[in-house]
């Protein structure tokens, strides 16, 4: 079993309009870290946020904001009033108490923003 | 920029031949990680680590192996290379096993 589901393949959405991407995690460990990247065209990996599994507080910064809920294992990501600049492909990752070295990455979301 | 630094960027190759990707870890970090992402299996663990002895495996092939020098920068060498290796290959680096992992720009290897 995926121990990190990105269901969605792909989203288009317009410039401006608000997207969601959605991630749910599967793990038998209290403690644990979630964290989503983004990776732009260009193909390298950049950090966005990293959360352990005690701090289910909602987070933003600018544009973006997470929302980790425990009772639904998800730990999802929205953009606001989304940008040209924002099109790329999202992973979501988990990793667990047993083994904090090793990352689980979801399949990814490709975001396409059109202008 | 990350501050981990990979080489080279692109690398094209024989099935068959040997290639030693080389990783860099920001400044400070004793923890790399090398991933492999592919269209077929996404991004992969490949083995991580950490202040030059290995700590993790995932789904490392007994053709790939890895090591990671007294001055912390890694190579991650591949051998008797098949088609299916073709991929992009991620290096990451952390301070210790807890923290965020950053990641470097990648090697895109082709073999042909």
């Amino acid at each position: 079993a995926q121990k990190v589901t990105q269901a969605q393949t792909e989203i288009s959405v317009v410039e401006k309009e608000d997207v969601t991407l959605d991630c749910v995690y599967e793990t038998r460990d209290t403690t644990y870290y979630l964290f989503w990247y983004k990776q732009p065209p260009s193909g390298e990996l950049v950090f966005l946020i990293r959360r352990n599994s005690f701090d289910e507080q909602n987070e933003i910064s600018g544009r973006y904001s997470w929302n980790f809920q425990k009772s639904t294992s998800s730990f999802n990501f929205t953009i606001t009033a989304s940008q040209v600049v924002d099109s790329a492909v999202y992973f979501c990752a988990l990793s667990e108490e047993y083994n904090f070295n090793k990352f689980y990455f979801g399949s990814g979301t490709k975001l396409n923003v059109k202008p | 920029d990350s501050g981990v630094t990979q080489t080279p960027k692109h690398l094209i190759t024989a099935t068959g031949q040997r290639v030693t990707l080389r990783c860099s870890p920001r400044s400070g970090d004793l923890s790399v990680y090398w991933y492999q992402q592919s269209l077929d299996q996404g991004l992969q663990f490949l083995i991580q680590y950490y202040n030059g002895e290995e700590r993790a495996k995932g789904n490392i092939l007994e053709r790939f192996s890895a090591q990671q020098f007294p001055d912390l920068h890694s190579e991650l060498n591949l051998s008797s290379l098949e088609l299916g290796d073709s991929a992009l290959y991620f290096c990451a680096s952390s301070v210790d096993k807890q923290e965020t992992q950053y990641f470097g720009p990648g090697t895109r290897l082709l073999v042909l």
